[in-house]
């Protein structure tokens, strides 16, 4: 079982917000930031947002917010490339180790 | 341009060892810590191991500590993973990772992967 909880999938049709939820504990989230991946047709993850800041090259339709234990990645304006596997991943200090999500699938209706 | 190539993959016997490798340029290593990153087949991905190029540092989770070793070669800008005693479960494709940040880690790029297919 994953330290980091997320939606097995979400769906959405183009321009719909919707957001991406990553839930840990006090160990994980509540300490350390997040970073978020996207991964399409298992092809290499690639990187979308190290805590609220947005990776090159990603456009700012993407945003990522945290409260508490909970991380979340949200889509303003969904668009049909937006269809991918997303992780969200910190370090646990309590395993001294990296952890991820179990990773939500995205589908663009 | 960062470039991870990783290589070594392909078919082992269960109990077996395999030694992956991850050829890395376009960047100067001491900035970094490197990860190898797996994901089984249709599933999620799982942190391998990480070797931060200053200190030296090496940290593995739990369930994989004593059967794999990462390491470097400076010299031929490499990052290795050997696999020793492979199981059934460690099919998976493998990704070489670089962490600008270590901790947390901030995976900002991605080599494409290897795949090991654990089978007899």
């Amino acid at each position: 079982q994953s330290a980091l909880t997320q939606e097995v999938s979400v769906s959405g049709t183009v321009g719909q917000k919707v957001t991406l939820s990553c839930r840990g504990s006090s160990s994980n989230i509540g300490t350390y930031a997040v970073g978020w991946y996207q991964q399409v047709s298992h092809g290499a993850p690639k990187t979308v947002m190290f805590g609220d800041i947005l990776a090159s090259g990603i456009p700012d339709r993407f945003s990522g917010s945290t409260s508490g234990t909970t991380a979340s990645l949200t889509i303003s304006g969904l668009q049909p490339e937006d269809e991918a596997d997303y992780y969200c991943s910190t370090w646990d200090s309590r395993l001294s180790g990296v952890v991820f999500g179990g990773g939500t699938k995205l589908t663009v209706l | 341009e960062v470039q991870l190539v990783e290589s070594g993959g392909g078919l082992v016997q269960p109990g077996r060892s395999l030694r992956l490798s991850c050829a890395m340029s376009g960047f100067s290593f001491d900035d970094y810590t490197m990860h190898w990153v797996r994901q089984p087949p249709g599933k999620g991905l799982e942190w391998v191991s990480s070797l931060n190029w200053v200190s030296g540092h090496i940290l593995y989770p739990d369930s994989m500590e004593g059967r794999f070793t990462i390491s470097r070669d400076d010299a031929k800008k490499s990052l290795h993973l050997d696999m020793n005693s492979v199981r059934i479960e460690d099919t998976a494709l493998y990704f070489c990772v670089r962490d600008s940040s270590t901790n947390p880690p901030n995976f900002d790029y991605w080599g494409r992967g290897t795949l090991v297919t654990v089978s007899s």
